[in-house]
């Protein structure tokens, strides 16, 4: 049961442009929500996160938006620069009952060009 | 300030090896986390241990794998007689307390012949 999902695993944009990445979540009791980017042979490194008190983060180029109700989140990245081609990973957390462990998605690729 | 450290950055065994994984976390941290990621997916929670406890091994599977996070030293994960399937890449993550960020290690990429 997937419980995180990212329905794009892929994700092409022009420098300079906005990136916007998707993220789907279906357990209601996630209480805290993450954005990882991942180069390849590395771990991934946290990018922003966002309570689910809250249904706007921002910092720097990076914005993530949750809607609790749609059970949607999205990360969006402006400008876009060629440095932001990584895999993005969406991350959720079930802080009651589930201790800190996090749920991945499954990841979509950013090929940000020239 | 050291991240989070893993080793080996590789390893390769063959069928019915041990493989053991070290994880060092960033200073000052006391919560560790292990995830493997498979070919193709997302990371998949495994464990998560306090010093000397461990706190949830529901992601472990039942046989051959083990943690421990010792009082002094690395955090350890232990794979006995490996098979195929457990050929992926294994991330460490540590946090300083059990409600903040998740930091990564650059993880062990596990190859069993």
């Amino acid at each position: 049961d997937q419980q995180v999902k990212q329905n794009s695993p892929s994700l092409s944009v022009q420098e300079g442009r906005i990136s916007i990445l998707n993220c789907d979540y279906t357990n209601s009791m996630f209480d805290y929500f993450l954005w990882y980017k991942k180069y390849p042979a590395e771990g991934p490194t946290f990018l922003i996160s966002i309570s689910s008190i809250k249904d706007k983060n921002e910092d720097g180029r990076f914005t993530v938006f949750l809607n609790k109700s749609a059970k949607h989140l999205s990360l969006h990245i402006v400008p876009s620069q060629p440095g932001d081609s990584a895999v993005y990973f969406c991350a959720a957390r079930k802080l009651t009952g589930g201790g800190n462990k996090l749920t991945f998605g499954t990841g979509t690729q950013l090929k940000v060009e020239l | 300030n050291a991240g989070v450290m893993q080793n080996p950055r590789h390893l390769v065994r063959r069928r019915g090896q041990e493989a053991r994984l070290r994880c060092s976390p960033m200073k000052g941290h006391s919560h560790v986390y292990w995830y493997r990621q498979l070919p193709e997916e997302g990371l998949k929670f495994m464990v998560y241990l306090q010093k000397e406890n461990i706190i949830d091994e529901s992601g472990m599977p039942k046989e051959r794998f083990s943690a421990e996070f010792p009082k002094e030293g690395p955090s350890i994960l232990r794979i006995q007689q490996v098979v195929r399937g457990d050929s992926a890449a294994y991330f460490c993550a540590s946090s300083p307390t059990k409600v903040e960020t998740q930091y990564f290690g650059p993880g062990t990429r596990l190859l069993v012949l």
